[in-house]
């Protein structure tokens, strides 16, 4: 069963204006969630992160807010840019070791 | 310089050969994951190694073998009963200071 989804394969925006990527999961257990950025061919690189605890986290252009009662989060990218065209995975860790796991990503595009 | 390292980039195999991808880290951290990304279907766990000498099965072990005699190196075995070899194999590290897990720069296999 996929505990953590992205219902997006691909998503497209405008420089400039606001990227909005979705992540659901269903394991009550889950109380990390990360952001990664993957360029093809290389590893996924970490972006940003939110405990549990929080339902909001920002660093720069990138937010993202966590829902625990509809057990979604979602990572704003404003504005975006054509450097952020990438996959985007969505990932979860559980309250204890470090195993995560994660989305299906969404490919991002940002048109100039 | 610290990071984690896999080689090589890209490497050819003929079916019904084992091939082993090599992941070494200096980065002083205790677990080790590999992941199998295919398009489409995010990132899915292998094997991980919480600490030396001791490793657990992923998502989809079957057809692999690892091993972790060393911290410092988590070499993967991709056996003849893999039934789809073919993918992009990435290694990680955890860091419990960052509570992220670092990536490698991933090994494209190929078998033909």
């Amino acid at each position: 069963d996929q505990q953590v989804k992205q219902n997006s394969p691909s998503l497209s925006v405008q420089e400039g204006r606001i990227s909005i990527l979705n992540c659901d999961y269903t394991n009550s257990m889950f109380d990390y969630f990360l952001w990664y950025k993957k360029y093809p061919a290389e590893g996924p690189t970490f972006l940003i992160s939110i405990s549990s605890i929080k339902d909001k986290n920002e660093d720069g252009r990138f937010t993202v807010f966590l829902n625990k009662s509809a057990k979604h989060l979602s990572l704003h990218i404003v504005p975006s840019q054509p450097g952020d065209s990438a996959v985007y995975f969505c990932a979860a860790k559980g309250t204890s070791g470090s195993r995560l796991t994660f989305g299906e990503g969404t490919q991002l595009t940002v048109n100039p | 310089d610290g990071g984690i390292t896999q080689s090589p980039k890209y490497l050819f195999r003929k079916e019904g050969q084992n091939v082993t991808l090599s992941c070494e880290q200096n980065l002083n951290h205790d677990a080790m994951y590999w992941y199998r990304q295919d398009p489409g279907q995010g990132l899915r766990l292998i094997y991980y190694s919480q600490i030396v000498n001791d490793f657990q099965k992923g998502d989809i072990a079957e057809g692999y073998s690892v091993s972790r005699e060393k911290k410092e190196s988590f070499p993967l075995t991709v056996t003849s009963a893999q039934k789809n070899p073919t993918a992009f194999y990435l290694c990680a590290t955890y860091s419990g200071f960052y509570n992220e897990q670092f990536f490698g720069p991933g090994t494209r296999l190929t078998v033909l």
